[in-house]
């Protein structure tokens, strides 16, 4: 059983420097989100695909933060110019189109020095 | 506005039952769903209610009024693995986008003690 895989799993920065974090989702889930959450909070909605389109993007993200999934299958997530705030686990969660659950990876928990 | 509300933090014994309350005010209710995640973990499904009543899976049960806007996640029969974060979510419709999105509550953080 495959569920969603992140890549990396831990990744630490320089303030400055840009990072990008993959997801590979359920293979049979056309549906893919990226969420990012902070300790003691809920995950934070960032963007959504479906297939290769993206239909939302969250309008507290800044123009640092970009996604694409290019193929409709793995998706990535980039940040510009990473800032201390960016500090948080990103997670990926994935959704059949018929289907009302998203299914989570492990998460990508990045770092900003 | 679209606001959820959790208790932060709740302490309970093995073996023992526990409820743990969500109420929200959200636009285009379409759905709660129940999640669980482990420290430094990912959100697992518990359940999802989209009509108003009980319903019982295990020793987890998650109970839905629409009316009151509330919901409660009941943990039976606790057991130390239980121990991890309740994320209440709903799912919504944003209007300007006629697309539906999951709004998280802070989740609560529940403490088994033997």
């Amino acid at each position: 059983d495959t569920g969603v895989s992140q890549d990396p799993r831990h990744k630490i920065t320089k303030r400055g420097q840009n990072v990008t974090f993959r997801c590979d989702p359920i293979s049979e889930h056309n549906r893919l989100y990226w969420y990012r959450q902070t300790l003691g909070q809920g995950p934070e909605f960032l963007t959504y695909f479906q297939n290769e389109a993206q239909l939302e993007k969250s309008r507290l993200l800044s123009d640092r933060f970009s996604a694409e999934r290019p193929k409709g299958s793995f998706s990535t997530l980039e940040i510009q110019r990473t800032e201390q705030g960016d500090s948080a686990m990103y997670l990926c969660a994935s959704s059949p189109q018929s289907g009302l659950t998203q299914y989570f990876g492990p998460g990508t928990r990045l770092t900003v020095l | 506005g679209q606001n959820i509300d959790q208790p932060t933090e709740m302490t309970a014994t093995e073996g023992a039952i526990v409820q743990i309350n969500c109420t929200y005010q959200t636009s285009g209710f379409n759905g709660l769903f129940w999640y669980q995640q482990h420290a430094g973990e990912a959100p697992t499904f518990l359940s999802y209610n989209v009509l108003d009543g009980l319903e019982e899976k295990g020793r987890f049960s998650s109970f839905l009024s629409r009316s009151k806007g509330y919901s409660y996640l009941l943990l039976k029969e606790l057991q130390m693995k239980d121990s991890a974060s309740y994320l209440c979510a709903v799912r919504t419709l944003i209007v300007m986008d006629s697309n539906y999105q999951l709004i998280w509550g802070a989740g609560t953080k529940l403490i088994i003690k033997p």
